[in-house]
């Protein structure tokens, strides 16, 4: 059965700071990783999808690397704004597609 | 650009009522997923649907929960008789069903349950 463990569970940091986002899943025969944001209340958006052919993905001020061996990916974000804040989940699929999620990152970046 | 709608976006309920939850996946895509978060854990999968049929419901409490995609397009959730430990968001997700493993899914805004 897939586990997806994210760490910290909270974060907060200044603006402007670079970071880093854990996420680590216990059986790496995976076909991708994906990254999501939730902002309070709300669905969720998502940020970067990574097969699992690929080593890294990116978006904007986002980068997301993944490590199937080592059954770990992060999520960069660079020269972070108060609009970041939010919660940070990254999900695997896990049979026919079924998505098991990590508890999420709740980020928040101070002005 | 597509997106997935759900509706209501807020339900307030009391303890042994019913309710009934929608949603309307993006155009086209066959796969539609039903999840559920509770406040400060990740989403877990209740029902998933190929078309009009379940490919898995083996997290779905049957007792109480049923779900539909009679037609292959749109779907409802219901809960009868709703429970306190029933609040949570009911997050619902389509994918265009193609790539077994392998499709990125859509969320909805999702449906926030409070039972009192």
């Amino acid at each position: 059965k897939q586990e997806v463990t994210q760490i910290p569970a909270a974060l907060s940091v200044p603006e402007g700071e670079n970071l880093v986002l854990n996420c680590s899943f216990t059986d790496s025969a995976i076909y991708n990783l994906q990254w999501f944001r939730q902002d309070p209340g709300k669905g969720l958006t998502s940020l970067l999808l990574i097969q699992s052919s690929q080593r890294e993905q990116t978006s904007g001020r986002l980068n997301a690397s993944l490590d199937k061996s080592s059954g770990r990916s992060t999520l960069y974000i660079a020269a972070s704004q108060p609009g970041d804040s939010a919660t940070y989940l990254c999900a695997v699929p896990q049979g026919a597609q079924k998505l098991v999620f990590g508890q999420g990152t709740r980020l928040t970046i101070n002005p | 650009e597509a997106e997935v709608a759900q509706s209501p976006r807020y339900k307030i309920t009391e303890k042994s009522q019913a309710v009934a939850f929608w949603c309307d996946p993006i155009s086209g895509h066959a796969t539609l997923y039903w999840y559920r978060q509770i406040l400060g854990q990740g989403p877990e999968l209740l029902v998933q649907f190929q078309d009009e049929s379940v490919v898995d419901d083996s997290q779905l409490p049957k007792d109480r929960f049923s779900a539909e995609r009679l037609k292959g397009v749109d779907s409802t959730l219901k809960i009868q008789p709703a429970e306190l430990g029933d609040s949570a968001m009911y997050l619902c997700a389509s994918s265009p069903g193609f790539l077994e493993g392998r499709d990125t899914q859509y969320f909805g805004p999702g449906t926030r349950l409070t039972v009192l």
